[in-house]
């Protein structure tokens, strides 16, 4: 267990709607990291937040956007959903603001339809 | 290499053979390469966190040596095991203060 959870563990939704994907970091850890695995590729990196300021912004369509609260929990927001935003999204945690060994959480599996 | 590119994409081996696969990554400007396992429905995990050129790290039986002039890293694994079945990812901050670039992977999958 690494420490960090996500919610909800699996979503289904239809294409246009809009979700929210939530993360808690490990204890203590000020910087949060949300990645995508779609089909055939590789983790994406889509943006980092570091105790509550964007830090680094990656492949994060318009549509998504993401922010950090007080207590350290994140959450991304996708919305005008396509079928090819189906994938796997990770957050990962870390104690420092640079890229140090990540923590990540178990997934949140979004299915499109 | 403008990229973190891993090699083979998969790999199939018998328990108890030893195997081994690369990771390679642009030549200047390194700041430090990670490894990761993840299994199947589960979280990628740290497996090792190196710096230094010639670096060589152990966790039982996985080891992993770096060079980062000619920019690669192997990671072996000694007398596989059903266990060991993962994908086993690389990644690199490829800026100072970057977050982490992943590469593809490799799957590995060890056959009792």
């Amino acid at each position: 267990d690494s420490g960090v959870t996500q919610t909800p563990k699996h979503l289904i939704t239809a294409t246009g709607q809009r979700v929210t994907l939530r993360c808690s970091p490990r204890s203590g850890d000020l910087s949060v990291y949300w990645y995508q695995q779609s089909l055939d590729q590789g983790l994406q990196f889509l943006i980092q937040y570091y105790n509550g300021e964007e830090r680094a912004k990656g492949n994060i369509l318009e549509r998504f956007s993401a922010q950090q609260f007080p207590d350290l929990h994140s959450e991304l927001n996708l919305s005008s959903l396509e079928l090819g935003d189906s994938a796997l999204y990770f957050c990962a945690s870390s104690p420092l603001a640079g890229p140090g060994e990540l923590f990540f959480g178990e997934g949140s599996r979004l299915t499109v339809l | 290499i403008l990229n973190v590119e891993q090699s083979p994409q998969s790999l199939h081996v018998q328990e108890g053979d030893s195997t081994n696969f690369t990771c390679s990554f642009p030549s200047s400007n390194f700041y430090a390469l990670h490894w990761y396992r993840w299994e199947t429905a589960k979280s990628p995990e740290a497996l090792f966190v190196m710096t230094l050129n010639g670096d060589e790290k152990k966790k039982g039986r996985i080891s992993a040596t770096l060079n980062t002039k000619e920019g690669y890293s192997y990671l072996y694994i000694k007398g596989s095991q059903p266990e060991d079945s993962a994908t086993y990812l690389c990644a690199l901050p490829l800026e100072a203060g970057n977050m982490l670039t992943f590469g593809g992977g490799t799957r590995l999958m060890v056959k009792p």
